[in-house]
């Protein structure tokens, strides 16, 4: 299927640093979709992208689509402890129908 | 809200035993989805159906099956199962058969696999 690299794996901050994920793919995406799990919980869709340079906020999240759909991010700022969980990106190219997800980026957040 | 259920949160079996596990949406959703997910490895795509009657493998369907009688349960069998199908086992669905509609997930199912 669709290769897709996520990065970092792990990433501890301290609450009230910024935090950034990024989803990297070597081939033109359709799409992307983002998603969080909460420890011990399943993973709950954030948001897609879709357009080329496109950038979505949700409060303290900003999602990125790069100008050449084949990389985003996800940056966090000043990160609390209600942030804490693993991040995945999932993504689309050409014709498939079913998304590929990434291993995902864990957010650990120290108060 | 959509809500997709899982039979069990928990389930222990024996080696060589039979496993089903089951999942059912209640949105009338034309996709469901079966993934694993082991640290370090994300989720992986086991099987995915797009009607009734009607499967795809994903990435690592190798030891299972499923099955997909009723649109609104998808079910996964592990017809004789091994300890390296230890993981956490994850149910979704979309909407429509594209990649441009978002996933709902169970709460998963931890196996354990003595």
């Amino acid at each position: 299927g669709q290769q897709v690299m996520q990065i970092p794996q792990y990433q501890h901050v301290q609450e009230g640093e910024d935090f950034t994920t990024y989803c990297n793919s070597s081939t033109t995406l359709s799409n992307i979709q983002w998603y969080k799990q909460r420890p011990g919980g399943h993973p709950v869709f954030l948001i897609q992208l879709v357009k080329s340079g496109e950038v979505k906020k949700q409060k303290r999240l900003t999602f990125q689509f790069g100008e050449a759909k084949k990389n985003s991010s996800l940056h966090i700022t000043a990160t609390q402890t209600t942030d804490v969980g693993t991040y995945f990106c999932a993504v689309a190219s050409g014709g498939s129908y079913i998304p590929t997800f990434g291993r995902g980026t864990s957010l650990i957040v120290h108060p | 809200d959509v809500k997709v259920t899982q039979s069990s949160r928990y389930l222990v079996k024996r080696t060589g035993e039979k496993v089903f596990l089951e999942c059912v949406q209640d949105m009338d959703h034309e996709n469901m989805f079966w993934y694993r997910q082991d640290p370090g490895l994300g989720l992986r795509l086991i099987y995915f159906s797009y009607d009734v009657k009607m499967k795809e493998k994903g990435d690592i369907p190798e030891g299972y099956s499923v099955s997909r009688e009723k649109k609104e349960r998808f079910s996964l069998i592990l017809e004789s199962a091994s300890t390296n199908q230890t993981s956490m086992y994850l149910c979704a669905s979309s909407l429509f058969f594209s990649a441009h509609y978002e996933q709902y997930f169970g709460p998963g199912t931890r196996l354990t696999v003595t």
